[in-house]
């Protein structure tokens, strides 16, 4: 069974904090999807990364797929409010229309 | 707006009931997908169409019956629906290039089995 596990699975900090959500698997991905849900949306497509070692910024959002191209990492800078959500990752092969989706990160980030 | 869209966004029926789910993509991808998102578990994958034909099936219970009439458009049809199934049924698109095989997904809908 491919499993994508995430961790940590429940955040909680408050505004201006850093954070790092991992994302981890013995699978080797052709590329990685990060997204943001809000409760009773679907997620919202933040990065695609392809290329092992590939590093992302989104304005304070920095995505990292591994070398091996088996894990990633969203690293969170000086957290809002508004990035309060569940965060999920999501592995692909090319070629196969399949998709691991990981466990997800619940983050809050309080005022 | 991801250039996914759902409907309906919320709906509620019994379990003799029959209903269908609605996803339109204007994204001009070849393929599409539905997911069952539950409490506390991860996205599950129920059904892949690609070009209309339908590529995966997860061992989804014969209830739900999905159907493509082409590649804009992806229904799922539900009939004798059981309480368990409540979720929100998700619909995404891809267009896999090269590698890059990224899922945009839309709104969701909300479902209820009484």
């Amino acid at each position: 069974t491919q499993l994508l596990e995430q961790s940590p699975q429940f955040l909680s900090i408050q505004e201006g904090e850093n954070l790092t959500v991992y994302c981890n698997s013995s699978s080797v991905f052709s590329s990685l999807q990060w997204y943001r849900q809000e409760p009773g949306e679907g997620p919202v497509l933040l990065v695609t990364v392809v290329t092992g070692g590939e590093v992302k910024k989104l304005k304070r959002l920095t995505f990292q797929f591994g070398d091996a191209r088996k894990d990633s990492s969203l690293h969170i800078t000086a957290a809002q409010p508004g990035d309060t959500g569940l965060y999920l990752c999501a592995g692909s092969f090319s070629g196969t229309y399949k998709y691991i989706f990981g466990t997800g990160t619940r983050l809050k980030v309080l005022a | 707006e991801t250039g996914v869209t759902q409907t309906p966004r919320h709906l509620v029926m019994g379990m003799t009931n029959k209903k269908s789910l609605k996803c339109e993509q204007h994204l001009g991808h070849n393929a599409m997908y539905w997911y069952k998102q539950s409490a506390k578990k991860p996205l599950e994958l129920m059904f892949v169409y690609n070009f209309k034909e339908q590529t995966e099936n997860n061992s989804v219970p014969s209830r739900f019956s999905p159907e493509c009439p082409n590649s804009s458009h992806l229904f799922l049809h539900l009939h004798t629906l059981q309480p368990e199934d409540s979720a929100l049924y998700l619909c995404a698109s891809s267009l896999p290039q090269g590698g890059t095989d990224t899922q945009y997904f839309g709104p969701g809908t909300r479902l209820t089995v009484l």
